[in-house]
């Protein structure tokens, strides 16, 4: 069975800090894929990245960046310098079929 | 393009209603999921169908029913509203099931099951 965890439930965070998200997974597969979605207050679902199980490279894009290490089973997000609107609850999942984590919440004051 | 959409936004049922959640997709994707949200919990997968006519069970299927006759449409039956369905729904869509294809979400359906 698969599982995700993310042990963050809230974070709080003051404007133009950084601050990392974990993710925790367990998988039998030795292919695979892992995600994060984010869920503004608006509700909706929006992909950020797909990383799978073989390119560990560290990816960054603007102010995010994920470190996506096998050996610890983890697959964390950082965001450099947030800002308020960053504030949002992010999911970590993990395919095969997409198993999510139970999300952490983002608050970042200004 | 309006990707993936759902109706209604928000319902008010009674417990033993029945109703239905309707998902559309405009992407042509063959591969369409209903989940549900609730606190704590992050999302969990009811039924998903891998093409026109064809559905399966996921995780948390009791107490629903879907079917496929439409490629963009996806629908969500509950035939017996109970207060433990009250949740947040989405639907999504992937061109395929492949193992690392990209679900794409809906905005969600707010039911309340009183």
């Amino acid at each position: 069975a698969q599982k995700v965890t993310q042990a963050q439930t809230e974070i709080s965070v003051v404007e133009k800090e950084d601050v990392t998200l974990d993710c925790v997974y367990e998988t039998r597969d030795t292919t695979y894929y892992l995600f994060w979605y984010k869920q503004p207050p608006s509700g909706e679902l929006v992909f950020l990245i797909r990383r799978n199980s073989f390119d560990e490279q560290n990816e960054i894009s603007g102010r995010y960046s994920w470190n996506f290490q096998k050996s610890t089973s983890s697959f964390n997000f950082t965001i450099t310098a947030s800002q308020v609107v960053d504030s949002a609850v992010y999911f970590c999942a993990l395919t095969r079929q997409l198993t999510f984590g139970s999300g952490t919440q983002l608050t970042v004051l200004p | 393009n309006a990707g993936v959409t759902q109706t209604p936004k928000f319902r008010v049922l009674k417990t033993g209603q029945s109703m239905t959640l309707l998902c559309a997709q405009d992407m042509n994707h063959e591969y369409m999921y209903w989940y549900r949200q609730d606190p704590g919990m992050g999302l969990r997968l009811i039924h998903y169908s891998v093409g026109e006519g064809t559905t399966a069970k996921g995780e948390v299927p009791d107490g629903y029913n879907v079917s496929r006759l439409k490629k963009q449409n996806f629908l969500l039956g509950l035939e017996s509203a109970a207060p433990s369905q009250t949740s947040v729904y989405f639907c999504a869509s992937s061109y395929f099931a492949g193992v690392g294809e990209t679900q794409y979400f809906g905005p969600g359906t707010r039911l309340l099951v009183l």
